[in-house]
């Protein structure tokens, strides 16, 4: 599976959007860009996913580059719930399994 | 909202002896999955599971790892002799069957300190 590269940490300020990169220049054509979250060691919990068209569901949105190598998760309207640590996946298709990196760690100030 | 539901949330045990962590997926999902994350670590890979066998597993699943669904709503990680490097959160998922199925679905987690 493609490797990503996504920031150590980012701030937000509550009610602003936040907008977290992940670079995944490997990606292949086949493969799947995937957000998850996971807020204080809860189970990890899905956001969304995309393969080149932008997407967008009611938690966020999806933008991916041209060429596909990166692409940005776009929280409209960060609340405190928020914060959680982010992780970009990018992997064949629906099935198999999630491999997780260190993810971007948000942290949304009042 | 249907969730996936471990048993138990924190689960203490002395190195050697054998731990079973249960899960309950959701009703209609046939992918199950679990997943560890060391304390300050990332989320790991261990097994998944369809159709009553393994479909894939990762290095860490040794032959101290065992998988099973012993009925049809639970499904349970066995470590048979637990060592001090297997304390973790431990991750239950299970997914719905289809190509459209893109979601795993996580449980709480059982929190698992071997002493």
């Amino acid at each position: 599976d493609a490797k990503t590269t996504q920031p150590t940490s980012m701030d937000c300020a509550e009610g602003r959007a936040a907008n977290l990169p992940c670079n995944h220049s490997t990606i292949s054509g086949n493969e799947y860009v995937y957000w998850y979250r996971q807020i204080h060691s809860q189970g990890p919990q899905y956001i969304i996913h995309g393969l080149k068209n932008n997407e967008t569901n009611e938690m966020a949105s999806l933008i991916i580059t041209e060429d596909r190598k990166s692409s940005t998760l776009i929280l409209p309207h960060a609340t405190l719930r928020d914060t959680a640590v982010y992780y970009c996946i990018v992997r064949p298709g629906t099935w198999g399994k999630l491999q997780f990196g260190a993810g971007t760690q948000v942290v949304v100030t009042p | 909202e249907p969730e996936v539901t471990q048993t138990p949330s924190h689960q203490v045990t002395q190195m050697g002896q054998e731990v079973i962590l249960r899960c309950v997926p959701i009703s209609n999902h046939l992918y199950f999955y679990w997943y560890r994350q060391i304390l300050g670590q990332k989320v790991e890979f261990l097994v998944s599971f369809y159709n009553n066998e393994i479909s894939e597993k990762s290095e860490i699943f040794d032959d101290q790892f065992s998988v099973e669904r012993p009925d049809g709503s639970n499904f349970t990680l066995k470590i048979r002799s637990t060592k001090l490097e297997d304390s973790a959160m431990y991750f239950c998922a299970s997914r719905i069957a289809g190509a459209d199925s893109y979601e795993q679905y996580f449980g709480p987690g059982t929190r698992l300190t071997v002493t």
